[in-house]
């Protein structure tokens, strides 16, 4: 039974182009996240929703626009794709955002734009 | 966030316990310890985490130094899974507490 899932695993496509990730959560979980890991492994935060409500935008490009059409579904859509944002993306949940719960990440997606 | 350093890399052979050590000076009297750490081509995945007092769970042991200044992880026999990327991270318990900032963190090779 997976936690975290996302979809696609891997995602290639061209500059200019619009496409999306999706990722879905069946742990009960009211917050959901959006992470970036680029090609230098650094890992950052880019979206939190708390039961579909934004709460965290970390400086991230209009072109990057969150969904979340219900708290256990966080989809990610990126519009005229550039070549930086070729990255790995994770979806991550976690109960009520607090301090002490540990986040549940899902497997991750491989974004080339070439 | 306050800031934790950790050594890029270390090494362990199979069976043995490891001591990945965090330094994190800066760190207030909110902020809690996280551990979580990166196998290849995976999420990052929850590892443990503490405040004060030293800390056991199925996967690793926390030990957290008194002033509160440094912890360390501790992987009682190192299997060749245990291979991944190991990230301290501090949380606060106040402000904008949903994220988790990571770092470069400790990239551990097992040997057979």
């Amino acid at each position: 039974d997976t936690a975290v899932s996302q979809t696609p695993k891997y995602l290639v496509t061209q500059m200019g182009n619009d496409k999306s990730i999706k990722c879905e959560q069946n742990l009960g979980h009211d917050t959901m996240y959006w992470y970036k890991q680029d090609s230098k492994k650094f890992l950052k935060i880019m979206f939190s929703y708390n039961n579909k409500e934004l709460i965290i935008n970390e400086t991230v490009p209009n072109r990057f626009s969150p969904k979340s059409p219900d708290k256990a579904h966080l989809n990610l859509h990126i519009n005229s794709l550039e070549l930086g944002d070729s990255a790995v993306y994770f979806c991550a949940s976690s109960p009520l955002g607090t301090y002490t719960y540990e986040q549940y990440f899902g497997p991750g997606t491989r974004l080339t734009v070439t | 966030d306050a800031k934790t350093t950790q050594p890029n890399s270390m090494e362990s052979n199979e069976e043995e316990p490891v001591h990945l050590p965090c330094n994190h000076s800066t760190i207030s009297g909110t902020d809690y310890i996280h551990w979580y750490r990166q196998l290849p081509s995976q999420g990052p995945e929850y590892v443990i985490h503490g405040l004060t007092s030293n800390v056991n769970n199925r996967m690793a042991s926390l030990a957290i130094a008194e002033d509160r200044k440094s912890s360390t992880l501790i992987l009682h026999r190192a299997t060749l899974r245990d291979a991944a990327v190991y990230y301290c991270i501090l949380r606060n318990s106040g402000g904008s507490n949903y994220k988790l900032t990571f770092g470069k963190g400790t990239l551990l090779t097992v040997n057979p």
